[in-house]
């Protein structure tokens, strides 16, 4: 079945404790991104990647890292967590190839606490 | 320039209504502009969705009209059900270059039985 995977679903833990959300793909997309959605402020974009090593800036990258070492695997670290990133994370997938269709595919999301 | 305005922020319909919403952007260069479905507690799913040299795009009940000059583009649910309560984000996407996806606010539809 195709689809995108992300762990843990859900995740309660305290400030400046580093913590990584692994999102993993088996559709062999180039392209993969991570959002965070938030009440009234809809899915804003934190980093996408449209291959291997190549990563770039969404919106709100502050307080963000990802790498992308692997085509399937792109994980979202946070290094210092702090209250303000205290919601709920999805993590995206689509083809980049020509002539394929645009839509991307979303994984069930992570519900991140940051007390 | 970056934004994508959407409106209303919620939405009441009778079943069999028609449900609309808006969106509205700045940045000329978006070329692809999707609607997607959220479902509580699930990830948001593609609905339908439009380039700008189309003017309307139908599939089943779901139309989306697109009017390039007033930068504005719309969902219109026909004979809306129960079954439509979601929460509906309109996008926006460049899709040569940066790739990046703007997001609305989104729209929490209910529709009554």
């Amino acid at each position: 079945e195709a689809q995108v995977t992300q762990n843990p679903r859900y995740l309660i833990t305290v400030t400046g404790k580093k913590l990584t959300v692994t999102c993993s793909q088996n559709m062999n997309h180039e392209y993969m991104s991570w959002y965070r959605q938030d009440p009234g402020l809809g899915l804003r974009q934190i980093y996408y990647s449209m291959n291997v090593e190549v990563t770039d800036k969404g919106d709100v990258p502050e307080g963000y890292k990802v790498s992308r070492k692997e085509k399937r695997n792109f994980p979202l670290i946070l290094e210092s967590p702090s209250p303000n990133q205290t919601s709920l994370y999805f993590c995206a997938s689509r083809t980049l190839a020509v002539g394929r269709p645009y839509e991307q595919y979303f994984g069930p999301g992570t519900r991140l606490t940051v007390t | 320039q970056q934004q994508v305005k959407q409106s209303p922020q919620s939405l009441i319909v009778q079943k069999g209504g028609i449900s609309i919403i808006n969106c509205a952007y700045e940045n000329t260069a978006f070329d692809y502009f999707p609607w997607y479905q959220q479902f509580p507690g699930k990830g948001p799913a593609l609905l339908i969705a439009i380039r700008p040299d189309v003017s309307e795009k139908k599939e089943g009940r779901f139309t989306i009209s697109f009017n390039k000059s007033a930068k504005q583009f719309s969902l219109h649910i026909m004979d809306s059900q129960p079954g439509d309560s979601a929460t509906y984000f309109c996008a926006a996407i460049q899709s040569s270059g940066t790739y990046k996806y703007i997001f609305g606010t989104g729209t929490r539809l209910k529709v009554l039985a």
